[in-house]
């Protein structure tokens, strides 16, 4: 159960869009609708931004879409703003009540 | 207000056991699966496992399958994690986290618990 591979970094200008990605095998990502996305804050909780690949939770701003395309999911977030800038964990279920999350992205607003 | 709130910070020598804890409010405590997930300093979140309260039934990561336990007690809506003997390795942040009812994700975090193993 190796962790999902996601790039260490990322950045953007405020407006513009960024794209994390999420990469796992057809055990995790490709084989479940279940991939979820995470914003940390330093010193902070995580918080879930996106779940069922696709799907926001009440009070998650739209800027923020899922979406996966066979073994890779990926995370969007439009209108980039300041309050953006943190780091974004992806996560899968695994089958059997078991879950794996990535290694973690640090976004970056320029 | 649905929430999760963990026990204070703990420090511990090498060797030592160690049970935090995570209790739930505002839900049914019994009926929802709680997870553990660690933070290593400067690192990302690692799945540790997840336990279901209303019958006990635990799952584990391969990585931490008898390097910790994971146990609850519905009477007082809380969950634990344990440690028989720490390791220096074991420093990090813990969170618990509550599966969400509407699919395999976690939508409630704990504030997370801090414990430091250090001689």
């Amino acid at each position: 159960q190796s962790a999902l591979t996601q790039p260490a970094s990322v950045s953007g200008s405020p407006g513009q869009s960024i794209t994390i990605s999420c990469s796992g095998t057809s055990s995790d990502v490709g084989g479940f609708n279940y991939v979820s996305w995470y914003q940390q804050y330093p010193g902070k909780a995580p918080k879930l931004m996106i779940y069922d690949v696709n799907k926001r939770p009440s009070g998650v701003s739209s800027r923020f879409s899922g979406s996966k395309s066979g073994n890779t999911a990926s995370l969007t977030i439009s209108g980039l703003q300041a309050e953006d800038e943190a780091d974004y964990y992806c996560g899968s279920y695994t089958g059997s009540s078991t879950w794996v999350f990535g290694g973690g992205t640090k976004m970056t607003v320029l | 207000e649905v929430q999760l709130v963990q026990s204070g910070a703990e420090v511990k020598k090498p060797g030592e056991s160690l049970k935090i804890s995570c209790k739930g409010s505002g839900y049914s405590f019994s009926s929802f699966l709680i997870g553990w997930v660690r933070q290593m300093p400067g690192k990302g979140l690692e799945w540790m496992g997840i336990i279901y309260p209303a019958d006990s039934d635990t799952r584990y990561s391969p990585s931490f399958q008898g390097q910790v336990t994971v146990s609850a007690d519905t009477s007082i809506s809380t969950a634990y994690l344990q440690w028989s003997s720490l390791r220096a390795s074991d420093t990090a942040m813990y969170y618990c986290a509550r599966r969400s009812p509407l699919t395999d994700a976690f939508d409630i975090w704990g504030q997370g618990t801090v414990v430091t193993v250090s001689s």
